[in-house]
């Protein structure tokens, strides 16, 4: 069974850097073709793909916020970090980590995800 | 960015209606389209993959069709917990990006 559950700050400040780690359980990260992503949602919005890590190491990014992201996997820990720089209040958001199957690039399970608030 | 644009934003339909959602993409996306239902404060779940494939464990009331650009989400007979909002996904070339939500409300 596959679970994941994200963790970190539920408050950032403007400027801040939020770092967000997602721990899996079910899988592994060193598995030929897996892999994690990250996905936001703003309150009452839809929903915003960031950034995804695989097993290889290779990575994808939102190009709107590509500059401002960084994704690392720590596959002993089962866990994969996401770091967003310079946090703005339009940065407010539940962030979800989710698995990503390799036919299609479909992501069938998510976290529970946390929610964001940017605000000094 | 290829946009993806849900119709209806939202509609009312009684328990046992037979409920359609569309998704139009700005590109041919061939099938790289995938459904999602969202509860209120939950995490979205996976329905429809592939355009039409039916994730494990979802009720086969709901059923994809489509390819290019325009597809389809129907629930067959509309349940209590189906009332729900529906996103649609397409993951042919990123940015990945998401469809506005079509929230199902209870007539």
């Amino acid at each position: 069974q596959i679970t994941l559950k994200e963790s970190g700050p539920t408050l950032v400040k403007p400027t801040e850097t939020l770092t967000l780690t997602c721990t899996f359980s079910g899988f592994s990260l060193t598995s030929s073709g897996m892999g994690v992503g990250w996905i936001r949602q703003p309150p009452g919005k839809a929903l915003e793909w960031l950034a995804i890590i695989y097993w290889n190491g290779d990575k994808l990014f939102s190009p709107s916020l590509k500059s401002r992201l960084t994704v690392t996997k720590e596959t002993s820990r089962n866990q994969v970090v996401l770091t967003v720089t310079n946090m703005d209040p339009m940065d407010t958001a539940t962030y979800y980590c989710a698995h990503r199957v390799p036919l299609y690039d479909v992501f069938d399970m998510w976290g529970q995800g946390t929610m964001v608030t940017v605000s000094s | 960015d290829i946009q993806m644009t849900q119709s209806p934003s939202s509609l009312s339909a009684s328990v046992g209606d037979r409920v359609t959602i569309t998704c139009r993409a700005s590109e041919n996306i061939k099938r790289y389209l995938h459904w999602y239902q969202q509860t209120p404060g939950k995490a979205p779940k996976l329905l429809i993959y592939a355009a039409s494939s039916l994730h494990s464990g979802v009720p086969s009331r709901f059923s994809g069709s489509g390819s290019g650009s325009d597809f389809t989400l129907t629930i067959s007979s509309l349940q209590p917990e189906d009332f729900a909002t529906y996103f649609c996904h397409q993951t042919d070339s990123t940015p990945w990006t998401f469809g506005q939500g079509t929230r199902v409300e209870i007539k």
